[in-house]
Formats: structure tokens, sequence, C-alpha cells
């Protein structure tokens, strides 16, 4: 069980507009610190899509950007992309584990 | 260019030990904190451990926490992980990871990931 929490899987058609959440608590995101977001395609590493809940690194498209509120975080896609099937995790700090959680990871179809 | 990759993966028995290695190259080295994060079969991903700069602070998630032990050669440029009595549930992907971010540790994330090497656990 993840101390963050993400919805299993999220679907939209090319061009649409998605979302995948991340939920959390007093001791990760409402706690203040920072959420960062990875995308990793099938059979591949993680890589890094949003750091500091809303900046992108050099490199990912502005389809994809990050948001952060209280307890949650969300990540937003526009303009969906065949290439954005993928799986999508959350990343945060929690002080009661003393240690970095992901998200139990959110599985974006492209229909 | 900027890469990280795992070597030392492989198939043990339950109770067995294993090191893992991380060759990195493209960036100083000695100036970034590590991690290792593992991503079990079918499963999300998991923090395991981070070593600073130096090798000064170190920390283990619970789950293998007096079993494991992280460590570097700045001279080498390579990250280590020693897995003791090595579980089942140990099986995983293990990544490579490096650290960026603002202090302290607790806002860091990771920027650049290795390919992962496989360390299946079973008899």
């Amino acid at each position: 069980q993840s101390v963050l929490t993400q919805p299993p899987s999220v679907s939209g058609a090319p061009g649409q507009r998605v979302t995948i959440s991340c939920t959390g608590s007093s001791s990760n995101i409402g706690a203040g610190y920072d959420v960062h977001w990875y995308q990793q395609l099938p059979g591949t590493a993680p890589k890094l899509l949003i750091y500091g809940n809303i900046n992108r690194p050099s490199g990912v498209p502005d389809r994809f950007s990050g948001s952060k509120s209280d307890t949650s975080a969300s990540l937003a896609i526009t303009g969906l992309q065949a290439e954005d099937e993928a799986d999508y995790y959350c990343q945060s700090y929690d002080t009661s584990l003393s240690g970095w959680v992901f998200g139990g990871g959110t599985k974006m179809t492209v229909l | 260019e900027v890469q990280l990759v795992e070597s030392g993966g492989g198939l043990v028995q339950p109770g067995g030990s294993l090191r893992l290695s991380c060759a990195a190259s493209g960036f100083t080295f000695s100036t970034y904190i590590m991690n290792w994060v593992r991503q079990a079969p079918g499963r999300g991903l998991e923090w395991v451990s981070y070593i600073s700069y130096s090798g000064s602070r170190i920390y283990y998630a619970d789950s293998v926490k007096g079993r494991f032990t992280i460590s570097r050669d700045n001279a080498k440029n390579s990250l280590y992980l020693q897995m003791n009595s090595l579980r089942a549930e140990d099986t995983a992907v293990y990544y490579c990871a490096r650290a960026l971010g603002r202090d302290p540790h607790y806002y860091y994330y990771m920027d650049v990931w290795g390919k992962g090497t496989t360390v299946t656990v079973s008899s």
C-alpha cells in the first residue's frame, strides 16, 4: 500500500486532456514537500517528467504540467498522443517513514 | 552523455547475498547524491537507499534496513548496493538514480536513471 494514492488507470482519446491525481497526507505532500512526476514507457526505466511540483526538465513538452494543493498533486496532459501511453508515478518525501515515497502508479491508455 | 549503468544482478537463493554496482559517466559523480530504487515484477517503484556526496549521510527504506548497505567510490565514479539476507520479496529490477534538488534532502528528485539490473531471489 503506497502512502501516495494514484488511480490505477486513466484513458483518453488522442487530442484530449487527462489528469492524474496523487493524494497524500499531512506527513508528506501536506507537510509542504515537493511532488515530482515520472513517466515509464513499457520496458524502460523511469524518466523525470515534472520536478518541484510544476517545473519541466529540458526536453519535456509543455503538454505536460503539474500542480499541487494541500495534500494532493496532479499531472495534466493536454493534446494526448499515442506516445504518451505509459505508467506515471508521483514521488515526494514522508516524515513518518523518513524516506522518499512513490505513488502506486497510473497506467495511461490512449484510446 | 550522462549515463548510469547497473550491473551485478542475477539469481540468488533466499538468505544469499549479492552486490550491485552502478558505473557513472558524463558528469562529476562526486558532486551528486545517489539513490537506489527498485521495481518488483508488475509493481510500482520503491525507493531503497540514499547516499550523500561523500557517503557521510545514508538512509534506507525500512524494508531493507539492516540487510542492505549502500556505498560509493568517488574515485571510481561508482555506486554500490550490498544486499544480504535476501528474501523472495527483494526480487525486482534495481535502478541506480542520480538525485537533484534544493536542500534539504527532503526536496530531492531523481533526474537521471540507469536501465536497471534484475535481481531474482528464488530456490
